[in-house]
């Protein structure tokens, strides 16, 4: 089945630090890819998608781009703020939805 | 705006006690998911429906059933609650018959088994 990889975690950055988060995924067919972010003690959040070669999701200020050669999905932020700590997961679909194991991000003032 | 809702968000039961946990989404989806989220686990299905009485099984069904009598809700049930199914919960429902579209999250159910 499809799979996606994800960078392990945790991630730790000063406020205002540039953030990327890698994410590869396996699959056959041409599936849609997301990333969702999950807040302490809440559940998942969509956070942004593509669902075809070279699209470009983006959502408070955080993008990913859907690279079909390198078979990639890396979210990048170019300032991250304290705010932005939490877990973030990337997924895709195919006969379900297959997510990666998560990268947690601790962003310190 | 979207909204999925589960019936706790901190629950403790005892070994072999029948645990149900329900979910309901008022987005008229036609799918919903229940997944268990442990550390270094990531999410891992159990069961989803495509329609109301229509189920299948996930990657880790063992010890749970589901019931979705209306469109809108779906339980998990733990026929036999083990300290083994210590974990969060999940529910989520998505829009159409396929797993194309996005999956929209309740705010988890974090079950502890004593």
């Amino acid at each position: 089945g499809n799979s996606v990889t994800q960078m392990e975690g945790p991630v730790t950055l000063s406020e205002e630090a540039f953030l990327t988060i890698n994410c590869t995924y396996t699959a056959t067919g041409y599936p849609s890819l997301f990333w969702y972010v999950q807040y302490p003690g809440e559940g998942l959040q969509l956070l942004l998608k593509a669902t075809k070669a070279d699209d470009k999701g983006s959502n408070k200020g955080f993008e990913a781009t859907y690279r079909k050669e390198t078979t990639s999905f890396h979210l990048e932020k170019g300032s991250v703020q304290v705010s932005d700590s939490a877990v973030y997961f990337c997924a895709t679909t195919g006969n379900q939805f297959y997510f990666g194991t998560g990268t947690s991000l601790t962003v310190i003032p | 705006d979207v909204k999925v809702t589960q019936s706790s968000r901190y629950l403790v039961k005892r070994t072999g006690e029948k645990v149900f946990l329900e979910c309901v989404q008022d987005m008229d989806h036609e799918n919903m998911f229940w997944y268990r989220q442990d550390p270094g686990l990531g999410l891992r299905l159990i069961y989803f429906s495509y329609d109301v009485k229509m189920k299948e099984k996930g990657d880790i069904p063992e010890g749970y059933s589901v019931s979705r009598e209306k469109k809108e809700r779906f339980s998990l049930i733990l026929e036999s609650a083990s300290t083994n199914q210590t974990s969060m919960y999940l529910c989520a429902s998505s829009l159409g018959a396929s797993f194309t579209y996005e999956q929209y999250f309740g705010p988890g159910t974090r079950l502890t088994v004593t």
